[in-house]
């Protein structure tokens, strides 16, 4: 099974909200990603978590705050945003052996309109 | 660093017929490539991917690719596209650098008229 699991699928939320993004997955994999994706455009990488840890953090604000509770989740809370915040936010794993490239197995995202 | 050139930012193709989605990479050794395909709002599924070994990938949905060292190339080709294929297609590179980063493209859109 490479299913990663998101909640909520469609998020509205006011510039002074604060709310969080959850993505789950239980095939074991200890690297986990959080992405960015505007229309019409690829996902950018926001942050990487390898065995619970941060590992990357690319330059993302700090109103995007991401924490790993545990191996299968990994969650994003946002507070703070601003309307050019609103994107499509994608969770990915992947095996998370360390020091070699994976496959990435992605989440169907959240789609996040900040109003 | 590595990048990705996706050159056609949309192909539309009739159904049934042969469709190639062409990819180029840059990057000074081995890159690991990747084809994703995105239905509209939903999360990226892989197609297939090349770490090493036989040059010709198969994947899932009857694609395949060809990886080609002195082109640096991974094309995507598919014999005969259905109307479920239209989607928009990313082709990424992976580099050892200690971190498992990828670098996408910046998709081709795939139209199918009947």
């Amino acid at each position: 099974d490479t299913e990663v699991t998101q909640t909520p699928k469609h998020l509205v939320m006011g510039m002074t909200n604060k709310k969080s993004l959850k993505c789950e997955q239980h095939m074991g994999h200890r690297a986990m990603y959080w992405y960015k994706q505007k229309a019409k455009k690829p996902p950018e990488l926001m942050f990487v978590y390898s065995y619970e840890k941060l590992s990357i953090n690319e330059s993302v604000p700090s109103r995007f705050s991401p924490e790993c509770p545990n191996s299968s989740l990994l969650n994003l809370h946002l507070h703070a945003l601003q309307p050019e915040d609103s994107a499509l936010y994608l969770c990915a794993s992947s095996q998370g052996w360390g020091g070699e490239v994976e496959t990435q197995y992605f989440g169907p995202g959240t789609r996040l309109l900040v109003l | 660093a590595q990048s990705v050139t996706q050159p056609d930012i949309h192909i539309t193709v009739s159904e049934g017929a042969s469709l190639e989605l062409r990819c180029n990479y840059s990057y000074g050794a081995t890159p690991y490539l990747f084809w994703y395909v995105q239905s509209p709002g939903q999360g990226l599924q892989l197609l297939l991917k090349y770490f090493s070994g036989d040059t010709l990938v198969q994947g899932i949905k009857g694609f395949e690719a060809e990886f080609k060292r002195s082109q640096s190339s991974f094309n995507l080709r598919k014999p005969s596209v259905h109307w479920s294929d239209a989607a928009e297609y990313f082709c990424a590179v992976g580099a050892n650098f200690g971190n498992e980063k990828l670098t996408f493209g910046t998709g081709t859109r795939l139209t199918i008229i009947p």
